[in-house]
């Protein structure tokens, strides 16, 4: 199985600031990761798929990169909406999601 | 709109049986491959199932092999997850989530809001 780890864990961040968040995977994946957001008691909304590719109507200040093992999802100015848990996942051999980065207030 | 509306979530005993069901609405239900990821209370998103357009191919995590079934009802745009044999590590909230058309693109694109299973003595 293909595990996927996110870190760091948990980061605090400001309104305004460069966030990243980093994803590696067990064993090559090529582009085949997707980013989730997640706000509490909601279910995810997808925000990135094939490592790069932004869905439709997630704004541009997300960004994703990355492939084989090693990939980010970059928030380039975080604003008050984006404070919440985000996922990558893993769709090439069945699926497994990381465990999860929490932003949070500084 | 696409809306993804699960049901049949609650409390049931370890070793019970319980169907959970969805229903689709607002797209081509038959058109796209469909999923179930759980979530338990506090933790991580885990994927569970999913189930090709017709139902000919289907997947599951190796924790739900054998006690868990996928299936589908096209002509009532419905998705369903019959769960057998239940262990308290199953409780969570169970999402239903829209797949991709054709494999190797946009893997999850719409989630319904979850049903809750618990399950405990």
């Amino acid at each position: 199985d293909i595990q996927m780890t996110q870190s760091p864990s948990t980061l605090s961040a400001s309104v305004g600031d460069r966030v990243t968040i980093t994803c590696r995977a067990s064993q090559s994946i090529s582009s085949w990761l997707a980013w989730y957001q997640q706000k509490p008691g909601k279910a995810p909304t997808l925000l990135i798929y094939k490592a790069s590719s932004l869905q439709s109507g997630v704004p541009s200040r997300f960004s994703g990169s990355g492939s084989g093992t090693e990939f980010t999802l970059t928030i380039s100015s975080l604003q008050p909406d984006d404070f919440a848990t985000y996922y990558c996942q893993q769709y090439t051999n069945l699926w497994t999601f990381g465990q999860g980065t929490k932003v949070e207030i500084k | 709109e696409v809306q993804l509306v699960e049901s049949g979530g609650g409390l049931v005993q370890p070793g019970g049986s319980l169907r959970l069901s969805c229903a689709a609405s607002g797209f081509t239900f038959s058109g796209y491959w469909m999923n179930w990821v759980r979530q338990a209370p506090g933790k991580g998103l885990e994927w569970v199932a999913n189930i090709k357009q017709d139902g000919s191919e289907k997947y599951y995590v190796d924790s739900v092999k054998g006690r868990f079934t996928i299936s589908r009802d096209n002509a009532k745009n419905s998705l369903y997850l019959q769960m057998n044999s239940l262990r308290a590590e199953d409780t969570a909230v169970y999402y239903c989530a829209r797949g991709w058309v054709v494999p190797a693109t946009i893997p999850i694109d719409y989630w319904g809001q979850g049903t809750l299973v618990t399950v405990s003595s």
